[in-house]
């Protein structure tokens, strides 16, 4: 069974810029996250999809946006680049019981530099 | 606020020298608490679902307990391929939020 796939695995980028990372989840796995991981601030919250739908978001700007596809791939956005926005940025899918997420299974994660 | 603090932040150890990681947490209701390895330049992967005090769980030579304000994550007669980030995430009941800790570096010397 493939794992969390995503790309690409490494992007530099200038101020100013917008990027899109793109995610494809384990197949029937319909709840797709994403967290961004640095090392002064560990792994946070972004967002979460659950059946094209945003169901949970965390405590970031509205520079960074997705959204989810029929097939539970999805993507993030984010526009306006600072150098703080450099990270580690990690996509998990998940199964879902009732309303409540099961382990999650991470990507390898793609490499943002803002220069 | 719901909180989640590891320790210690980083731990040298010798092969075959047992110890104990910590998370302590506080959230307004658990649903589960999480362990995950991370090696370097990789994602998180999943070890333990913890859900109730008193639960514990093992795997070769981890073994994760629960209280009511803790999780440790105990290794035994550790190895260098036991050299790691471990994470720890409490699943907040209400509204499904994942909270992470900033992990502890293992480090496992021969």
């Amino acid at each position: 069974k493939a794992g969390v796939t995503q790309t690409p695995r490494y992007l530099i980028k200038t101020r100013g810029q917008q990027v899109t990372l793109s995610c494809s989840p384990i197949s029937g796995h319909r709840s797709v996250s994403w967290y961004q991981q640095t090392p002064g601030q560990g792994l946070q919250f972004l967002f979460e999809y659950f059946s094209e739908t945003q169901r949970n978001k965390g405590n970031f700007p509205g520079r960074f946006s997705g959204r989810q596809f029929s097939n539970s791939r999805s993507e993030m956005n984010v526009s306006t680049l600072e150098l703080g926005d450099s990270a580690l940025y990690l996509c998990a899918s998940s199964l879902v019981t009732g309303r409540a997420n099961e382990k999650l299974f991470f990507g390898s994660g793609t490499q943002l530099s803002v220069l | 606020e719901d909180q989640v603090t590891q320790s210690p932040e980083a731990l040298r150890l010798q092969e075959g020298e047992s110890s104990s990681l910590n998370c302590s947490y506080t959230v307004s209701g658990l649903r589960g608490l999480f362990w995950y390895r991370q090696d370097p330049g990789k994602g998180p992967e999943f070890l333990f679902t913890l859900y109730s005090a008193g639960e514990e769980k093992e795997k070769e030579r981890l073994k994760a307990t629960l209280t009511k304000k803790e999780s440790f994550l105990h290794i035994t007669a550790p190895k260098p391929e036991d050299s790691a980030t471990y994470l720890c995430a409490v699943q907040v009941r209400d509204n499904n939020d994942m909270r992470f800790g900033a992990g502890t570096r293992l480090t496992v010397k021969p």
